[in-house]
């Protein structure tokens, strides 16, 4: 089955800063990798995703990028912002598509 | 539209003790799941369903069954509860592969 790494688990920018989250996967045929946010006693919420057939994919202050050879993909924050505090999940489809592994979540903390 | 609502929100149980966590969603999703979450560990899928009357296991399913009689309802069931249960449990649901999930409220579950 697939096998998902997350790094780091904990990261702490001051507000501005930018902030990268970097995860491998291990199933070549993966084609789709979103990145999920979750907020302090809340459920998480998809923020952004990527589909194999694209190499970079920007939404406003976040972006995602996507090596396939080298099977990983990183979510970037820039100017980060004290709202932006969460742990943030990355994850990968395993048994044909059906599902999602998830990476074990990166605690990002924006200090003012 | 609601999207995913779970039920109940916080439940304790005495081992040995059984339960059923209901997930319902109105948007008409063909796939959902069961995850729970405990700390360091992300989420890591019980059981999940590809359609009405279909169920299959995920990485951790022992102790638990589920059954998804209704398109709209996904339910977990826990036959005689035990300490090592004691987790947050997320239902998620998915028009189907390659697409985003989305996520219940979260049911907070201690069994003592």
């Amino acid at each position: 089955g697939e096998n998902v790494e997350q790094h780091p688990s904990t990261l702490s920018v001051q507000e501005g800063d930018s902030a990268v989250i970097k995860c491998t996967y291990s199933d070549s045929a993966s084609n789709y990798f979103p990145w999920y946010k979750q907020e302090l006693g809340k459920r998480p919420q998809l923020i952004i995703d990527i589909r194999s057939n694209v190499g970079e994919k920007k939404d406003q202050r976040i972006a995602v990028t996507l090596n396939k050879t080298a099977k990983h993909f990183s979510l970037h924050i820039t100017e980060t912002q004290p709202e932006d505090s969460a742990v943030y999940f990355c994850a990968a489809p395993t048994g044909g598509g059906n599902k999602l592994t998830f990476g074990t979540g990166t605690q990002l903390k924006v200090e003012l | 539209n609601a999207g995913v609502t779970q039920t109940p929100k916080f439940r304790v149980l005495k081992t040995g003790q059984s339960m059923t966590l209901l997930c319902a969603q109105d948007m008409n999703h063909e796939y959902m799941y069961w995850y729970r979450q405990d700390p360091g560990m992300g989420l890591r899928l019980i059981h999940y369903s590809v359609g009405e009357g279909t169920t299959a296991k995920g990485e951790v399913p022992d102790g638990y069954n589920v059954s998804r009689l209704k398109k709209q309802n996904f339910l977990l069931g826990l036959e005689s509860a035990a300490p090592s249960q004691t987790s947050v449990y997320f239902c998620a649901s998915s028009p189907g592969q390659v697409y985003g999930y989305t996520f219940g409220s979260g049911t907070r579950l201690t069994v003592v």
